[in-house]
């Protein structure tokens, strides 16, 4: 089955800079990348994604880039700000529809000092 | 967009009594639904699946007898924790998904069992 590194485990900024969180799967099959936010006590929040037939997507101050060849999915949260600190997880899935469960990776904390 | 409720969103117990959690989308029908559960500070585990109508596929060590799961509608999934013990408390979270294929998270509740 799927299998996805996540790194790294904790990660503390300052407000203002930029912040990267990696991840890397193991089954070539997987075409689609989940990135969620968890706050705490509540439940994920999905804040961006991105399909094997792209290379790189954008959000405002976060973007997501896939290297399909390395397997490894990285998020770029740019302009940290303190309301930034939670939860990251990836995932990764094959996207075939009603076969598709999710793998997660184990999560980054993130911390933005004010 | 999309919105998912759970209740009650925090639940105390004593040990040996069942607690039963209530998934619902409020604004789009589930015909899959996910229940996964998260120890502190960890990623999330998946613990069973479930199709409208159909029985849940329970994962790997996971007690179907011990975590039923109802998927009677496309609206409304239920997670009882029958006969709960100390080592059941942790944070439930469904994750219902559409026909399009696109997975929302709940809030989640949080079950301590003393």
């Amino acid at each position: 089955g799927e299998n996805v590194e996540q790194h790294p485990s904790t990660l503390s900024v300052q407000e203002g800079d930029s912040a990267v969180i990696k991840c890397t799967y193991s089954d070539s099959a997987s075409n689609y990348f989940p990135w969620y936010k968890q706050e705490l006590g509540k439940g994920p929040q999905l804040i961006i994604d991105i399909r094997s037939n792209v290379g790189e997507k954008k959000d405002q101050r976060i973007a997501v880039t896939l290297n399909k060849t390395a397997k490894h999915f990285s998020l770029h949260i740019t302009e940290t700000q303190p309301e930034d600190s939670a939860v990251y997880f990836c995932a990764a899935s094959e996207g075939s529809g009603g076969s598709y469960i999710p793998t997660f990776g184990r999560g980054t904390s993130l911390i933005v000092h004010p | 967009g999309a919105v998912v409720s759970q209740h009650p969103s925090w639940v105390i117990c004593k040990s040996g009594t069942s607690v039963k959690i209530e998934c619902r989308s409020l604004d789009f029908q589930a015909t899959t639904m996910f229940w996964y559960r998260q120890f502190p500070k960890q990623s999330l585990m998946l613990m069973a699946t479930s199709n409208e109508g159909s029985k849940a596929t329970y994962e790997q060590g996971v007690e179907k007898d011990k975590f039923l799961i109802n998927h009677a509608s496309l609206t409304l999934s239920t997670l009882t924790v029958t006969s709960a013990h100390p080592e059941d408390s942790s944070f439930y979270i469904c994750s219902p998904r559409d026909r399009y294929y696109e997975q929302y998270f709940g809030p989640g509740t949080r079950l301590t069992v003393t």
